[in-house]
């Protein structure tokens, strides 16, 4: 069974600092593009960043470039999201996905919500 | 880029058959087959119930269906039943140096 826990979300204060860990099992993680999705509360799923199989390859939504940082440890099948700068309107449950057959998001963990406030 | 567009509420009776509409550009609905739609409920993940356009993944029930014309992708529900009762997002791949996923905006099923 595909299971995608993330972890590590929280409150924070705005200019701070979180990591978020997505834990996977039941596939092969090294076989798989990976996604961060996230949701502000109320509103729509909105891409946050990618990864290819490897991690030699990521990309970003302009909202969250240069702040945040996705990576993988292929050993661990872990996915990461390192947020810095973090801001109000980063507030949101995010999701770690998996990017399956047609680029469809095909497994969706339960999410972690983040937190930006004084 | 923004949002894909898609309509804030459909409504139908148990029984009939609704379709949820997702308006993009030919950079993204319009220029590849990788349209996808999700199901989710208050406080819950989203799940996949369509990719590439129509197809339906294992589990998924077939009254669930996908189309494109055009930059316009839609979703059926056939036979609309209370737990169908849910928020559904279309997605699409895009072609763009940064963006690489655009979702729509959202549509809430109410099964009257």
């Amino acid at each position: 069974e595909v299971q995608l826990v993330e972890s590590g979300g929280g409150l924070v204060q705005p200019g701070g600092s979180l990591r978020l860990s997505c834990a996977a099992s039941g596939f092969t993680f090294t076989s798989y593009w990976m996604h961060w999705v996230r949701q502000s509360p109320g509103k729509g799923l909105v891409w946050v960043s990618r990864v290819n199989d490897d991690g030699s390859s990521t990309n970003y939504a302009d909202s969250v470039k240069g702040r945040f940082t996705i990576s993988r440890d292929n050993a661990k099948n872990t996915l990461y999201l390192q947020m810095n700068s973090l801001r109000a309107e980063d507030t949101a449950v995010y999701y770690c996905t998996r990017v399956g057959s047609g680029r469809a998001n095909d497994y969706w963990g339960q999410g972690t919500l983040v937190t930006v406030s004084s | 880029q923004s949002a894909l567009t898609q309509p804030a509420s459909v409504s139908g009776s148990p029984g009939q058959s609704i379709t949820i509409s997702c308006t993009g550009t030919s950079s993204d609905v319009g220029g590849y087959n990788y349209v996808s739609w999700y199901q989710q409920y208050p406080g819950k993940a989203p799940k996949l119930m369509i990719s590439e356009v129509s197809n339906r993944p294992s589990g998924v029930p077939d009254r669930f269906s996908g189309s494109k014309s055009g930059n316009t992708a839609s979703l059926t529900i056939s036979g609309l039943q209370a737990e169908d009762e849910a928020d559904y997002y279309c997605s699409s791949y895009i072609s763009s140096s940064t963006l690489e996923r655009v979702f729509g905006t959202g549509t809430k099923v109410t099964v009257l």
